[in-house]
């Protein structure tokens, strides 16, 4: 058990465009979604969490309109970057605790961005 | 100063030996550590938790010192499929995940 999808693996798109990402529990109630941004050779860095039905809690520099996170069900959290932009480009990885922020979290593939 | 320092590597070692790598955190207040393995272009794999006493999963030891508040995993007789980076994480007393940048392994035939 305790499988976490996202969705795409991995999209090129245009800047000045969106892109939404979709992160998935599988078989589990998810209260609680993470996501993450990892350059290459860095740390993942903690972007936002998220409760099911509440607003996102975005960290000390993540732009929450630049962002855009929504998790409006116990299985499914959605991450849209606006109005891409080329330094956006990085490896996105979503994680999902059962039972909130102390609980173990389970990672999804991630997804890897490219802005041209 | 990082919350979290890891040497990057990488760490060149021939299949068979015992290889060991350290990780220092700076908040003393840290409740949680993990050792965690993330090959290429993957999502991290949780390796084992730390515990204060120290622990063993097999060929993987992990050590935690609060003195010193440092972290280290051993692992024996390395095989070909432990190449990966070793990320050390760390849970501070918000229950959040602070991560180091990970130490690169590869193992040699």
């Amino acid at each position: 058990g305790a499988v976490v999808s996202q969705h795409p693996s991995w999209v090129i798109c245009k800047s000045g465009t969106s892109v939404k990402i979709e992160c998935r529990s599988l078989d589990f109630q998810a209260t609680t979604m993470f996501w993450y941004r990892q350059f290459p050779k860095q740390s993942l860095m903690l972007m936002a969490t998220s409760n099911e039905g509440s607003k996102a809690t975005y960290e000390q520099g993540v732009e929450k309109d630049k962002f855009l996170i929504n998790h409006a069900s116990l299985t499914l959290s959605t991450l849209t970057v606006t109005s891409a932009h080329p330094e956006d480009s990085s490896f996105y990885i979503c994680s999902a605790s059962r039972t909130g922020e102390a609980a173990e979290q389970y990672f999804g593939p991630g997804t890897r961005l490219t802005v041209t | 100063r990082k919350e979290v320092e890891q040497d990057p590597g990488p760490f060149n070692v021939p299949e068979g030996a015992t290889v060991a790598f350290n990780c220092t955190y700076s908040n003393s207040a840290s409740q949680s550590f993990f050792w965690y393995r993330q090959d290429c272009r993957k999502e991290p794999k949780l390796l084992m938790s730390v515990y204060s006493s120290g622990n063993e999963d097999g060929r993987f030891t992990a050590q935690l010192n609060r003195a010193s508040q440092y972290i280290s995993l051993l692992i024996r007789d390395s095989k070909l499929s432990d190449s990966a980076t070793y990320l050390c994480v760390v849970r501070d007393s918000n229950y959040q995940l602070i991560w180091g940048a990970g130490t690169k392994l590869i193992i040699k035939p």
